[in-house]
Formats: C-alpha cells, sequence, structure tokens
C-alpha cells in the first residue's frame, strides 16, 4: 500500500514563476487536506477537498492560490506570480470517507517550494 | 482562535533516559489531539490519537496524556533511543472540525 505521495519533493521558481504541487493520496481515501509549513512557523492548515469540490478554503490565500481534486488524477495545489515569502514546505494529508467523525490523516512527505 | 504551544522548543537528552514533552492548548473545546512525528525529508507520522473523552493513550514505549479542563497533554518517552530523535508535533483539531491546528514542535536529540 502506497502511502500519500507528493511530487515533486523539491521545486525551484523564480518570482513571477507558477509552482504546481501534486498530491496522490491513498489508495482508498477521498478527502484531501493541504498545509503549509513555513520557516520556524507550525503547520497551518489551507484547504480541505474532496473529489471535484473544495469543502473548507479558508486557510488559503486569496489572491494567487488555487487547488483542485479532480475526478481522476492527483490533486494540485497551484501558485501564481510566487513571491519569496511563499517559500516553505507544503503539506498533503488524506484520509477515508468520514463517518462524521475526524479521521487520521496520513500525510506525505511534503514539497519543499524554494523561490528565488 | 485556537493556539498550541509546546515546550521545550528543543531537547536534548542521553540514551535510556525517561522524557516528556508538553503541549499546551487555548480552547478546550477540543474535538481529539494528535501527536506526530517528523522526520526531515519524510513528512509527518501519526503517532498517538486521543479522543476528548480519553485521558491517555499507549504505544510502545510511548504514552500520551491529556487533561482537557487544563489545556495540557504531555508525551511521556520511556528508555530513550537515539533513533527517537526527531521533531515532535501535538496537533489539535476543535469540535466540529476537520482542521488541525499544530504547535511548533519540540525537537528531540538523543545522543548515544
Amino acid at each position: 500500500n502506497a502511502g500519500v505521495m507528493q511530487n515533486p519533493r523539491h521545486l525551484v521558481r523564480r518570482r513571477g514563476q507558477e509552482a504546481r504541487l501534486r498530491c496522490s493520496p491513498m489508495k482508498g481515501h477521498s478527502h484531501v487536506y493541504w498545509y503549509r509549513q513555513l520557516p520556524e512557523e507550525g503547520l497551518k492548515f489551507m484547504v480541505y477537498l474532496q473529489k471535484e469540490n473544495i469543502i473548507d478554503e479558508s486557510g488559503m490565500p486569496k489572491e494567487r492560490f488555487s487547488a483542485e481534486f479532480p475526478k481522476e488524477g492527483p490533486s494540485i495545489l497551484r501558485i501564481q506570480q510566487v513571491v519569496r515569502g511563499d517559500s516553505a514546505a507544503y503539506f498533503c494529508a488524506s484520509s477515508p470517507l468520514r463517518d462524521g467523525g475526524y479521521e487520521k490523516l496520513f500525510f506525505g512527505s511534503g514539497t519543499q517550494l524554494s523561490v528565488l | 482562535k485556537q493556539e498550541v504551544t509546546q515546550i521545550p522548543a528543543a531537547l536534548s537528552v542521553p540514551e535510556g533516559e525517561n522524557l516528556v514533552l508538553n503541549c499546551s492548548f487555548t480552547d478546550s473545546a477540543i474535538y481529539n489531539l494528535q501527536w506526530f512525528r517528523q522526520d526531515p525529508g519524510k513528512g509527518l507520522t501519526s503517532l498517538l490519537l486521543i479522543q476528548s473523552s480519553q485521558r491517555e493513550q499507549t504505544s510502545g514505549r510511548l504514552n500520551a496524556s491529556l487533561d482537557k479542563s487544563s489545556g495540557r497533554s504531555t508525551l511521556y518517552i520511556a528508555a530513550s533511543q537515539p533513533g527517537d530523535s526527531a521533531t515532535y508535533l501535538c496537533a489539535v483539531s476543535g469540535a466540529g472540525s476537520y482542521q488541525l491546528t499544530f504547535g511548533k514542535g519540540t525537537k528531540l536529540s538523543v545522543i548515544p
């Protein structure tokens, strides 16, 4: 059983470029969460998605950031026109179908984004 | 707004020692509390999850306790080993919420 797969592991972008981060949840998991870890900070919730639906994006910056989880394929976190402040580790987590309660999250290894 | 604090920020102990990591949270209306281990380049691994109705959970050499009324949790590691060296994160989820609020972690170094 493969775990949560994130790629790339490391991504370097110049200011103004676009960054695309991919996340394939564990098999059988239909819920995906994105968290960001800034240097010297704790992980912060960004967005929660189910297949073809954004459930909660309250942690996403209002501009330049978007996320999707299509019917087929991985979840994508897209950052347009990156700035140096976007440099961080971005973690994806997945969980199985919730029965109304909190399900244990399984985290990927993260993507380290560096903006030059 | 929930805030999670972990003390100490870093800890260095000789191999074989028992140790305690502390976590405190400001809003006691939590659904559960989870301890994670974070290794460089390897993401997060869930260690223990304590539901709000529980007082403690145990797994091997790890024991986590929860005192919801005082907003505190401790992670006890018995007979520490060099392989325990990592950053330990505490996270809470609010009642009815799936969002986890994380502390900044305690970086543990176990010296052989």
